[in-house]
């Protein structure tokens, strides 16, 4: 089983501010399936990235994401108020099982 | 648009079975290249994929709960189902379903979730 590592646990940033998580997989994802989800309390999760860099339907262009094999990144440019959220990384490689990360809080400073 | 809604009971006792089901509106479950999902979230923690389930019947467990899941699809009704046995309070969490797209590896569209309490 693949484990997802993320970092950090929680990040405390003001609007405008960029942010800048991590997530680190115990074993190379193969074919970078590495997405990324946004959760806020009382939604249901959102699909932010997926193939590690390309953004889902909708998904507003400060939100990007990077990284290959164990070491991946979300990067939110310019923090708006509705970004601030819990943010899940989540890895599907050969083997059809599926894990998720801890998940990194990111709060208002 | 696809749309997913659980349902099934709130309050659960140990030792019982959960029983839960997501229909499908706005789109036929018996599309292919998706997966539909069943995934949960313990209070105050992460997201715990449980498994998933083809049109075709074929699925997929997280091995940590293998011996007491069943996931079902039936098409006729465009719903899935997911049948959880022998619940202890690890249990109480709250539960999604979710579409799983094969070809992005993704969840890309999610039910409201449903809360299950397991307690005597």
């Amino acid at each position: 089983e693949i484990v997802l590592t993320q970092s950090p646990g929680t990040l405390s940033l003001s609007p405008g501010e960029r942010a800048t998580l991590s997530c680190r997989a115990s074993q190379s994802v193969s074919n970078n399936y590495l997405a990324w989800y946004q959760h806020k309390p009382g939604q249901a999760p959102r699909l932010l990235i997926y193939g590690a860099s390309s953004r889902a339907t909708g998904i507003p262009d400060r939100f990007s994401g990077s990284g290959s094999g164990t070491d991946f990144t979300l990067t939110i440019t310019k923090l708006e108020p509705e970004d601030f959220a819990v943010y899940y990384c989540q890895q599907q490689g050969n083997s059809p099982q599926i894990t998720f990360g801890p998940g990194t809080k990111v709060d208002i400073k | 648009q696809v749309q997913l809604q659980e349902s099934g009971p709130g309050l659960v006792k140990p030792s019982q079975t959960l029983s839960l089901s997501c229909t499908v509106s706005g789109g036929s479950i018996s599309s292919g290249g998706f997966y539909w999902s069943w995934i949960r979230r313990h209070p105050g923690k992460g997201l715990e994929w449980i498994g998933y389930v083809y049109y075709s019947g074929t699925t997929y467990y997280n091995p940590s709960l293998k011996s007491r899941v069943t996931i079902s699809v039936d098409t006729s009704k465009n719903q899935f189902s997911l049948n959880l046995t022998s619940l202890t309070v690890a249990d109480t969490a709250l539960y999604y379903c979710a579409r799983h797209r094969w070809g992005l590896g993704a969840f890309d569209i999610w039910g409201q979730g449903t809360m299950v309490s397991v307690s005597s």
